[in-house]
């Protein structure tokens, strides 16, 4: 089974340029995060999608990031302006029904690097 | 709110020691998960265990245990006979049951773990 893609891997742009993740999830998994993850810390929620809607943008900067989920399965995460503070690694994980009691799968992330 | 307190930043032990991670967690919930994730230089997040509020039973799979305490709110990992291969950054999580639908995972800040010849 594949697992979640994420590309590209690696972004290093100037600060208030614009960037644009990509996920895609476990095939037949509903629910999707991206997770911020700053360096030395423990990856933090920006938004879920519970197949092509919205569940949860709480702690979305939502001035500058951007995210979608067409059709419920790929998504795109965009920044735009970007500041020095969004570097760090974006996470993209799904997960195969609307319960909390299944687990998370995560991509291998995109390092993001703001100069 | 839901928080996760991984008190220890770092540990170092030699091959085939025994270690602990220490996880305390908070909610209000009654209805939760706890998990351990283990994320290797490589990056990627993986999937250790999973455990539910109403299970308090411990659990062990090969070198790794874990003991979940309701009463002190701890669900702590522990590897025996530590390898290098365990060198990571380990990662507990908590989130939220009652809800109905899946649920955010709320992360401590990591343990990373060194094991040395």
């Amino acid at each position: 089974e594949a697992g979640v893609a994420q590309s590209p891997r690696y972004k290093i742009i100037e600060k208030r340029q614009s960037v644009a993740f990509w996920c895609n999830p476990i095939s037949g998994h509903a629910t999707l995060y991206w997770y911020q993850q700053i360096l030395g810390q423990g990856p933090k929620l920006l938004i879920q999608f519970q197949n092509n809607g919205v569940v949860d943008d709480s702690q979305l900067p939502k001035d500058r990031f951007s995210a979608e989920r067409l059709k419920g399965v790929d998504s795109t995460l965009k920044i735009q302006p970007a500041k020095l503070e969004d570097s760090a690694v974006y996470l993209c994980a799904s997960t195969l029904g609307g319960a909390s009691s299944y687990e998370q799968y995560f991509g291998p992330g995109t390092r993001l690097t703001v100069t | 709110a839901q928080k996760v307190t991984q008190a220890q930043t770092e540990i170092s032990v030699v091959e085939k020691e025994d270690v602990t991670l220490d996880c305390v967690y908070e909610t209000r919930d009654t209805t939760y998960y706890l998990f351990w994730y283990k994320q290797p230089p490589s990056g990627e997040l993986v999937f250790l265990i999973r455990r539910n509020s109403f299970d308090e039973q411990n659990e062990i799979s090969g070198r790794y245990s874990w003991n979940f305490q309701k009463s002190t709110s701890s669900f702590n990992f522990t590897i025996t006979a530590s390898q290098v291969v365990d060198s990571a950054v380990y990662f507990c999580a908590l989130s939220e049951g009652s809800t109905g639908t899946a649920s955010k995972l709320t992360f401590g800040t990591g343990t990373r773990l060194q094991v040395t010849l």
